[in-house]
């Protein structure tokens, strides 16, 4: 069974540009989170979107990011006229519904020039 | 904000067991201890969580107290895989969904 997978796993962007960051959940899993890990700091949560809906978009920066999770595909967040502090390492977690645990992917790790 | 408190290092010595505590004084009755670690900046591993009962599985072992107001999770033979950042959190089962992570304890295993 695969685990969460995460692509791409480095990004690099110019400031202006946008990142789009994608999340594959472990199979059976409907449930996906995102997470922020700015450079030597604790995870932070972002988002928490079941497939077509967003659960919980309190941690999300109130411009230029965005989430979705349709019906078919990955789950994608994506970042708009990306900015130097948006550089830090991106995680996704899944699980099966919203009681069970999370299980995190290898993350993607945003640069921004 | 976090509602666990962890001592931000720890080493312990290749073999041994590493006994890192939590205290989370605020619990309530429906919130479980979660423990997840962070090896170099991957994702995080999922360890082992509990509710009041004592847990083992075959990463670790988890002690909870029986007032719940603090535990302390077992690596029983450490090795230097094991060097990582360990994150308690507390998490109630039907309430936030979200995870919060706090500081951690960064164990560092010696050889």
């Amino acid at each position: 069974n695969a685990g969460v997978m995460q692509n791409p796993r480095h990004l690099v962007r110019r400031r202006g540009q946008e990142a789009r960051l994608r999340c594959s959940p472990m199979k059976g899993h409907s449930h996906v989170y995102w997470y922020r890990q700015l450079p030597e700091e604790g995870l932070k949560f972002m988002v928490y979107l079941q497939k077509e809906n967003i659960i919980d978009e309190s941690g999300m920066p109130k411009e230029r990011f965005s989430a979705e999770f349709p019906k078919e595909g990955p789950s994608i967040l994506r970042i708009q006229q990306v900015v130097r502090g948006d550089s830090a390492a991106y995680f996704c977690a899944s699980s099966p519904n919203s009681q069970e645990t999370q299980y995190f992917g290898p993350g993607t790790r945003l640069l921004v020039l | 904000d976090a509602k666990t408190t962890q001592p931000p290092s720890m080493d312990c010595a290749e073999g041994r067991a590493a006994n890192l505590p939590c205290n989370h004084s605020t619990i309530s009755g429906n919130e479980y201890v979660y423990w997840y670690r962070q090896i170099h900046s991957q994702g995080p591993q999922y360890i082992i969580h509990g509710l009041k009962n004592n847990e083992t599985n075959e990463m670790a072992s988890l002690i909870i107290t029986e007032d719940r107001k603090s535990s302390t999770l077992i690596l029983p033979h450490a090795t230097l895989r094991d060097t990582a950042v360990y994150y308690c959190i507390v998490r109630a089962q039907g309430g936030s969904e979200k995870l919060v992570f706090g500081k951690g304890t960064k164990l560092t295993v010696n050889p």
